[in-house]
């Protein structure tokens, strides 16, 4: 069982845009940045969003998060057939002491 | 240009103590604001952190794990190596370690990873 909860799944078809939520908690997303990473089948995760909603340089401006209370959101727009992979929030929990992971959001381009 | 890369043991028999050592370059950990962290992967399952070191040693373990993680750094070889005691069939998983700037930047940099089984 995750601190962070993601759903799943999500898909989506070429073009559209598809949003991935995280939930967490005061102790997490509620006071702390929320980081987002792409995983490739066989690679190692990508940092894809720092700091809520800032893309690393090459990161294209398809991908964008947002953060609203204790929910965050990763948003990909122009979806398209290489974006197929897991996607993961992340941040701080400062009860825990520790950084947490969401449990992966499978995202399928039909 | 920043690089990271694990090493380690390909199997590992169960209650043995697993190491795997991280090798970086194009940073140095020695000041507050730099630290590597260690996160793993079982197969098909999602990712989890076990523990983040800094160059002034600061030091955070996974609460979950706490008792069986030790991180530590040779800051003079430019290695970072955590070791788990005790493991078991479930630590079979690719180990990662990652550059971390304080949170700043979350995890900009990973190492390609290394896949270690806990098996007899």
């Amino acid at each position: 069982q995750s601190v962070l909860t993601q759903p799943p799944s999500a898909s989506g078809t070429p073009g559209q845009k598809v949003t991935i939520s995280c939930s967490g908690s005061s102790s997490n997303i509620g006071s702390n940045y929320v980081y987002w990473y792409q995983n490739l089948p066989g690679t190692a995760p990508k940092l894809l969003i720092y700091r809520n909603n800032q893309r690393p340089s090459g990161v294209p401006d398809r991908f964008s998060g947002s953060r609203s209370g204790t929910s965050a959101s990763l948003a990909i727009s122009g979806l398209r057939s290489e974006d197929e992979a897991d996607y993961y929030c992340a941040a701080w929990d400062a009860s825990l002491s520790a950084v947490v992971f969401g449990g992966g959001t499978k995202l399928t381009v039909l | 240009q920043i690089t990271l890369k694990e090493s380690g043991p390909t199997l590992v028999k169960p209650t043995q103590t697993l190491t795997v050592t991280c090798t970086f370059s194009g940073f140095s950990l020695s000041t507050s604001e730099v630290g590597v962290a260690w996160i793993r992967q079982p197969p098909g399952k999602a990712l989890e952190w076990l523990a983040l070191i800094y160059g002034n040693d600061d030091k955070r373990y996974s609460p979950s794990l706490k008792s069986r993680l030790s991180i530590t750094k040779d800051t003079s070889k430019n290695q970072v190596v955590l070791t788990m005691t005790n493991v078991d069939p479930v630590d079979t998983a690719t180990y990662y370690c990652a550059h971390d700037s304080r949170g700043y930047k979350g995890f900009e940099y990973w190492g390609q990873g290394t896949l270690v089984a806990v098996s007899s």
